[in-house]
């Protein structure tokens, strides 16, 4: 079974551009959650999708946004990029189950000049 | 809501000593706690899970795991370390939302280091 799939894995941008991530989850989890980890604030939860629907919000600015897709692929955008945004953007899917474990991919590592 | 704490943001040993990387969680409720590994450029992966089930918790590359109540602790250990177990380690609680499903809150990681 293939595992979750996060495009691209590494880019670079400048400050007030924008951004797109991809995520492909595990076939058959229909729960897409994503997570900025950065060295000074470490893993944080952004937000959580389940049936193209954004179930839960962590504490971002509105910059970021996210969307499911009814086949469970999500992207999330971050806007006017901030040189606070570089970060390792990791997405993860899950079962609908209520024990909470994450299945992650490799994260997409976001540099802002 | 849910927290957990990891004392030491880095632990180093010996190849073949006892590896031992401590977490303390604090909830309200019987949490559910994880431990995962990050290695270099990577996302994370799933060493082991409780979820109040038994207390010793056996996971993949020979670590395991034991929830204390009484102590408020999910410590990893592993009784031999090898070269390959040098990453970053990361304990997590789940917390569920008010809004269903579920989020990690993570500690903020160990570094293990094993030196020969």
């Amino acid at each position: 079974k293939a595992g979750v799939t996060q495009t691209p894995r590494y880019l670079i941008k400048t400050r007030g551009q924008q951004v797109t991530l991809s995520c492909s989850p595990i076939s058959g989890h229909r729960s897409v959650s994503w997570y900025q980890q950065t060295p000074g604030q470490g893993l944080q939860f952004l937000f959580e999708y389940f049936s193209e629907t954004q179930r839960n919000k962590g504490n971002f600015p509105g910059r970021f946004s996210g969307r499911q897709f009814s086949n469970s692929r999500s992207e999330m955008n971050v806007s006017t990029l901030e040189l606070g945004d570089s970060a390792l953007y990791l997405c993860a899917s899950s079962t609908p189950t209520n024990t909470g474990e994450l299945f992650f991919g490799e994260g997409s590592r976001l540099t802002v000049l | 809501a849910q927290s957990v704490t990891q004392l030491g943001s880095h632990v180093s040993v010996s190849e073949g000593a006892l590896v031992l990387l401590r977490c303390n969680y604090s909830s309200s409720v019987p949490p559910y706690l994880f431990w995962y590994v990050q290695y270099p450029n990577q996302g994370l992966q799933l060493l082991l899970k409780y979820t109040s089930a038994a207390t010793l918790v056996k996971g993949i590359n020979g670590f395991e795991a034991e929830f204390k109540k009484s102590e408020t602790s999910f410590h990893l250990t592993k009784p031999s370390a090898h070269m390959s177990d040098a990453a970053e380690y990361f304990c997590a609680v789940s917390d569920q939302l008010t809004g269903g499903g579920n989020k990690l809150t993570f500690g903020t990681g160990t570094q293990l280091k094993v030196e020969l």
